[in-house]
């Protein structure tokens, strides 16, 4: 069964330094999220992509994020300057279709530790 | 914007019971409901979900149900067994598409 994965499992990184965490969606899925949960907490959403742009954002999502989909198969999330609050589990999601014809499959998540 | 507040946080059961999760949602454009169990460390995994053309929905030990009216809905998972110890996580997909998750419930079932 096809499933999203992510890339890297664990980065550590310090506070003002950029980080990349990349995700693989499901092959035929076109709709791309990124989530993140704070440890113990509820996961959040950060961000929805389709057709090769931002479809929806929290206002999680600020200036020091972006997203991009570099060819057919990667998505990436971007941190330009990391703080410490930005350490959590990212997950990237993908869906077929959006909303209540898309179930979105869920990735391994990224654990990003900022030092 | 929409808000998913869900109940109890945690709950424990003795193996064979029935465990009942609920979750409230604030926007009545909202139209997809799924539930996720997430093991420690582990993604989420999407277990089912309901539509809001229905009221109830079963997959085995697993059933959700839906009031629009009330916006509210439920999952019960019956003869609960150890391996379904895990965080529950209710979700809500208002217009646009992100998941609006509750803040989990975290089921232990003792042998």
């Amino acid at each position: 069964e096809p499933e999203v994965t992510q890339t890297p499992s664990h980065q550590v990184t310090q506070m003002g330094q950029e980080v990349i965490l990349r995700c693989v969606p499901i092959s035929n899925h076109l709709y791309f999220y990124w989530y993140r949960q704070i440890l113990g907490q509820k996961v959040e959403f950060l961000v929805s992509f389709y057709n090769n742009e931002i479809s929806e954002k929290s206002e999680i999502f600020d200036d020091q994020f972006s997203v991009e989909r570099p060819d057919g198969s990667n998505f990436t999330l971007k941190i330009r300057s990391t703080k410490l609050e930005d350490s959590a589990m990212y997950f990237c999601a993908s869906s077929e279709a959006i909303g209540d014809r898309g179930e979105q499959y869920f990735g391994p998540g990224t654990r990003l530790t900022v030092t | 914007g929409e808000n998913v507040e869900q109940h109890p946080s945690t709950l424990s059961v003795q193996e064979g019971d029935s465990a009942v999760i609920k979750c409230t949602y604030s926007d009545s454009a909202s139209n997809y409901f799924p539930w996720y169990k997430q093991e420690l460390g582990k993604r989420p995994q999407l277990i089912i979900d309901i539509r809001s053309n229905v009221g109830e929905k079963k997959d085995q030990r697993i059933a959700v149900t839906l009031n629009k009216t009330a916006k509210h809905f439920s999952l019960h998972i019956t003869e609960t067994q150890p391996e379904d110890s895990a965080v529950y996580f209710c979700a809500a997909i208002p217009a646009g598409g992100k998941l609006i998750f509750g803040q989990g419930t975290e089921l232990s079932v003792k042998p």
